[in-house]
């Protein structure tokens, strides 16, 4: 699987959009961009994934570049419970046991 | 209401004792996985499953063991060769190759 870099950390204000960014310079034609979430003390949370073209569903949306080179992921009215680790990861859809390799991820606080 | 379970939440460990953590899952998921997380890291992958009756060892398998006896459930025993055995333990599951989801954890403590 292809490694991702994210920022560290990150602050937003709560009722702004959240805009997290990713970069996958490796990424193979057939792996998929995924993002999760872990609020702490508790299990990762699914949030979305896309192999090209943008995507949005209830929680957030995944802007791809063209290149796929780089994600980003937009939480469009942040709140404090959205505060987490983000992780991006990049995977082959549809390969048999294929494990999530979870970086250090972007630790984003939401203030009020 | 579906989902994945796991439990205890909390479990603690005396030296040279086996403990099981429990993942029951009503996804009617084929692929089941085990990852242990230590303080401010990643996920890391013990074993996953997918197919029943059938286990494969992942990345850190070394002092843990597995059962899938049914779909549902895939049960992970930490035995008493684990010498660092605290962490947190997370349970997911997915169709072959699809998007994981994950359950609560459960967090194990060495007395």
């Amino acid at each position: 699987d292809a490694k991702t870099t994210q920022p560290p950390s990150m602050d937003c204000a709560e009722g702004r959009a959240a805009n997290l960014p990713c970069n996958h310079s490796t990424i193979s034609g057939n792996e998929y961009v995924y993002w999760y979430r872990q609020i702490h003390s508790q299990g990762p949370q699914y949030i979305i994934h896309g192999l090209k073209n943008n995507e949005t569903n209830e929680m957030a949306s995944l802007i791809i570049t063209e290149d796929r080179k780089s994600s980003t992921l937009i939480l469009p009215h942040a709140t404090l419970r959205d505060t987490a680790v983000y992780y991006c990861i990049v995977r082959v859809w549809g390969a048999a046991g294929n494990k999530l390799t979870f970086g250090g991820g972007t630790r984003v606080l939401v203030k009020p | 209401d579906g989902g994945i379970t796991q439990s205890p939440k909390y479990l603690f460990r005396k030296e040279g004792q086996n403990v099981t953590l429990s993942c029951e899952q009503n996804l009617n998921h084929d692929a089941m996985y085990w990852y242990r997380q230590d303080p401010g890291q990643g996920l890391r992958l013990i074993y996953y499953s997918q197919i029943v009756n059938d286990f494969q060892k992942g990345d850190i398998a070394e002092g843990y063991s597995v059962s899938r006896e049914k779909k549902e459930s895939f049960p992970l025993t930490v035995t008493s060769a684990q010498k660092n055995p605290t962490a947190f333990y997370l349970c997911a599951s997915s169709s072959p190759g699809e998007t994981q989801y994950f359950g609560p954890g459960t967090r194990l403590l060495v007395l």
